[in-house]
């Protein structure tokens, strides 16, 4: 098993430029998350997805927007990217709704906005 | 909203010496806690997981225990070694939501 992937690696973008950040699992997880992750700061909740079909804002979901295409994948778009969002962006899975979950993280995509 | 802090930020030992990291959070109504692992330019791995039910967990020479009513957890490494360094995470659930809130970490070096 793969576990979490995340594409791409890296990226640089201007400043107003658009991406899609994409992850999938294929652990059979139905809940999947989007965080980032800045110095000084931790990891902060962007946007969540309980299952297939629904998503949920966390504590910084401005300027972006998400997609659970199907149970495996979880795309965050930037629409028009700004140096503020200069990142360390990490996708993660669990199996929640059994009180007994996990979370399970992928490499991480680092983005520089500039 | 739940908050988390993590105490010392930073930890230098040296090799051989136990440990204890320590994590309050707080919000108490919690189902489960969440150590993490996180080395340098990489993603997070989980150490351990906590459920409200149970005291402490145990992986090789780590242990964790979580005390909900006095909002805090501990994490302790017995016998340290150069691999252990690396930044420990504690990210206990936010108030049943089944979401987890980070605290910023301990950075931990084991000097050989």
């Amino acid at each position: 098993n793969a576990g979490v992937t995340q594409t791409p690696k890296f990226q640089v973008l201007k400043t107003g430029q658009s991406m899609t950040l994409q992850c999938a699992q294929d652990m059979n997880h139905n809940s999947m998350y989007w965080y980032r992750q800045d110095p000084g700061m931790g990891l902060r909740l962007i946007y969540y997805s309980a299952s297939e079909g629904t998503t949920d804002k966390g504590e910084v979901p401005n300027g972006y927007n998400v997609s659970r295409l199907n149970k495996r994948e979880f795309s965050l778009r930037l629409e028009s990217a700004a140096p503020s969002q200069t990142s360390v962006y990490f996708c993660a899975s669990s199996l929640t709704g059994t009180g007994d979950y996990e979370q399970y993280f992928g490499p991480g995509t680092r983005l520089t906005v500039t | 909203k739940q908050e988390v802090t993590q105490i010392p930020a930073a930890l230098s030992v040296p090799e051989g010496e136990n440990l204890v990291l320590n994590c309050s959070f707080t919000d108490s109504a919690i189902y489960n806690l969440q150590w993490f692992r996180q080395d340098p330019g990489k993603g997070l791995t989980s150490l351990l997981l906590i459920q409200s039910s149970q005291r402490e967990q145990t992986s090789g020479r780590l242990n964790a225990s979580l005390d909900k009513s006095s909002g805090r957890s501990t994490l302790y490494i017995a016998a340290s070694q150069p691999g252990d360094s690396a930044t420990y995470l504690c990210a206990p659930e936010e108030g049943g939501s089944e979401k987890l809130v980070f605290g910023k970490g301990t950075k931990l070096t084991v000097n050989p």
